[in-house]
């Protein structure tokens, strides 16, 4: 498979448990995004990184909200003390130096908190 | 006012009809404009991208950018049934790294 792969698909979790969400990007690609898609909304910008670091943070809606990247291949979406308010499809894109019009974005996790 | 406003629908055409979606925006300094196709339980899959102002065509698809009404619009001549989905149209300034989507309209064509 060739394409931005996301796990698990669906994550159904109790409020205030903790989750992750992993990101495996197209190989090769330097650029990861996450975003956040709410039913019925298009996707909103959380947190984009260039290689390793995140060089933009500013679409994390809070301190419980945390990516990392560690090697500049997969990243992990870390959600503490889940609310129900953060119910929504998380999808990840990736491209091969930034540029969004190359961006292929990943079938999403669907994150269900109950 | 949301930075990009678009109808969500839903739209409903017969096969072969002539489709038309349309996004508004009130940012002027966006400079690259995208057309994503998202079907259902699926990640978005880009379109169509055009940069400034000016029309693009490709296939069946044609994107139009009017930046002085701050409008764009897609195109799609000879509907298909595989057309149905949902469209988003996003856009970026030219330093930003996040692209600002639409909320996206719903479109069914019907054979």
């Amino acid at each position: 498979g060739a394409g931005v792969s996301q796990t698990p698909s669906n994550k159904v979790t109790e409020k205030g448990k903790y989750v992750e969400l992993r990101c495996d990007p197209i190989s090769g690609h330097t650029a990861l995004y996450w975003y956040r898609q709410s039913l019925g909304q298009g996707p909103e910008f959380l947190i984009y990184f260039q290689g390793t670091g995140a060089a933009d943070d500013s679409g994390l809606p809070n301190d419980r909200f945390f990516a990392v990247r560690p090697e500049g291949s997969v990243s992990t979406l870390k959600i503490q003390r889940t609310e129900r308010g953060d119910s929504a499809v998380y999808l990840c894109a990736s491209s091969p130096w930034g540029g969004l019009t190359e961006a292929f974005f990943g079938q999403g996790t669907r994150l269900t908190v109950v | 006012q949301k930075e990009v406003e678009q109808d969500p629908g839903p739209l409903s055409v017969p096969e072969g009809a002539i489709v038309s979606l349309n996004c508004t925006y009130s940012n002027s300094a966006f400079q690259y404009f995208m057309w994503y196709r998202q079907y259902s339980r699926k990640g978005p899959e880009l379109l169509m991208y055009t940069y400034s102002s000016g029309n693009k065509e490709d296939g069946r698809f044609t994107a139009q950018v009017d930046k002085s009404s701050k409008y764009i619009s897609l195109f799609i001549r000879d509907s298909q049934p595989s057309d149905s989905a949902t469209y988003l149209c996003a856009m970026r300034d030219q330093a930003g790294t996040a692209l600002i989507f639409g909320k996206g309209t719903t479109l069914s064509v019907s054979s």
